[in-house]
């Protein structure tokens, strides 16, 4: 397998733009989550599907961001209108559902976004 | 939510044994303890679960004891590439409540 994909790996917009970051996940995973990098906030964690149902999007900052997972293999988390303070790494990962393994999170290689 | 504590930093030289002790004492009956690592510019990976006693892999030890209030991450003999941000994270096992990444500890390992 591939691992999880996500596209593009670097973003470079300008405020005011939307911005729309692709995933997909390992074949078979049952949960895709999106999370946000910083350096002042740390990992955060934006939204989480379990079979194509968001469980918890308490995590998404507002509703500039909104995510979906029209399918098992796509996810996209868009960003409308972009802000320079969205700046950020973004990491969508996947992980199975049998056997207690759902913390067992496989991460892509994230999204670089800078708002100019 | 399970709260946890865990040092900022730590160093170490290579061929030395590394344990990173984490705190977690509000943890609950239905959680698991895991471990991350970050490398820079990358995700961060899984290294290793446990829900009591003491789990080994390939790559690292955990320890928790009884009263499973700590846990600690035993990395054998660490090398230059073993620097890295180390995460511990406990969360349930249902899939209600996901993993909440904290500040993780940063291990230095010098030459």
């Amino acid at each position: 397998d591939a691992g999880v994909i996500q596209s593009p790996r670097h973003e470079v917009t300008e405020m005011g733009q939307e911005v729309t970051l692709r995933c997909k996940p390992i074949s078979g995973h049952d949960y895709l989550f999106w999370y946000r990098q910083t350096m002042m906030r740390g990992l955060e964690l934006l939204i989480y599907f379990n079979n194509n149902v968001p469980i918890d999007d308490s995590g998404m900052p507002e509703d500039r961001f909104s995510a979906k997972m029209p399918n098992a293999s796509f996810s996209t988390l868009k960003i409308q209108p972009s802000e320079p303070r969205d700046s950020a790494v973004y990491f969508c990962a996947s992980s199975p559902q049998e056997d207690k393994r759902w913390h067992e999170q496989f991460f892509g290689p994230g999204t670089r976004l800078t708002v100019l | 939510l399970a709260k946890t504590t865990q040092p900022i930093s730590m160093d170490s030289y290579e061929g030395q044994e590394v344990n990173i002790t984490c705190s977690h004492n509000n943890i609950a009956t239905n959680d698991y303890i895991t471990w991350y690592q970050q490398f820079p510019s990358q995700g961060p990976r899984f290294i290793i679960q446990g829900y009591k006693t003491k789990v080994t892999n390939e790559v690292a030890s955990l320890f928790i004891p009884a009263d499973r209030k700590s846990s600690t991450l035993s990395l054998p003999r660490v090398s230059l590439s073993d620097t890295a941000v180390y995460y511990c994270l406990v969360g349930d096992y249902t899939g209600r409540r996901a993993l909440t990444f904290g500040s993780g500890t940063r291990l230095q390992v010098q030459p």
